[in-house]
């Protein structure tokens, strides 16, 4: 089955500590997306990447990083700069083929501890 | 600003009406758009795309695109309680997503 899994479902973290959600899709899409949603709140996009080893801030990148050495994994690194990481996280993919629409993962809920 | 307008709600309607949804944007060159539904605590799901001018139909579901008035809307027939959700607006400009903040609808058996 293709599709977007995104790992653990819940995450909890600690003071100063610097947590990854992981991200990996085999939809063969060469964009990925990471997105932050709070409670009642529309999508916010962290980052994204549209080919392997490259990647673009998006609209509240302050407090995270990526990586992407590989198409299928685009992984999340929520650090202890963030101060206010409670949130649902999205991952989503796209193919780069021109007007399609992106797939979303089953989502992280992350909370400190 | 490249944005995509939607009335947060929430939109009730009882079992059985019709639900209408809008949504305007400001970017001319859209030529994408999609309506995704959130139920509370999940992800996003893609249920209608439209990439014309007109409606286009599948199942209980209408979309309607006026590209020359900007605005895209979703049509729910038939109302059930199991449609009640965030129902996103996006498009896609340049090989990126813009969302709307979503209209919340509740529908009342």
């Amino acid at each position: 089955d293709g599709g977007i899994t995104q790992s653990p479902k819940y995450l909890f973290r600690k003071e100063g500590q610097n947590v990854t959600l992981s991200c990996e899709q085999n939809l063969n899409h060469d964009a990925m997306y990471w997105y932050r949603q709070d409670p009642g709140q529309g999508l916010r996009l962290i980052y994204y990447s549209q080919i392997v080893n490259d990647f673009q801030k998006g609209d509240i990148a302050e407090g995270y990083s990526v990586s992407r050495e590989k198409k299928e994994s685009f992984p999340l690194t929520v650090t202890s700069a963030q101060k206010n990481p409670t949130a649902f996280y999205l991952c989503a993919s796209m193919a780069m083929l021109g007007n399609q629409p992106q797939h979303f993962g089953d989502g992280t809920r992350l909370s400190i501890l | 600003q490249k944005e995509v307008e939607q009335n947060s709600g929430p939109l009730s309607v009882p079992e059985g009406a019709i639900a209408s949804l809008n949504c305007t944007y400001s970017d001319r060159g859209s030529q994408s758009f999609f309506w995704y539904r959130q139920y509370s605590g999940k992800s996003p799901e893609l249920i209608m795309s439209i990439y014309s001018n007109g409606d286009k139909e599948d199942g209980r579901f209408t979309a309607q695109l006026n590209k020359a008035s900007q605005y895209v809307s979703l049509l729910i027939r038939d109302s059930q309680p199991s449609d009640s959700a965030t129902y996103l607006c996006a498009h896609n400009a340049g090989n990126m997503l813009t969302f709307g903040g979503g209209t919340r609808l509740m529908v009342k058996p």
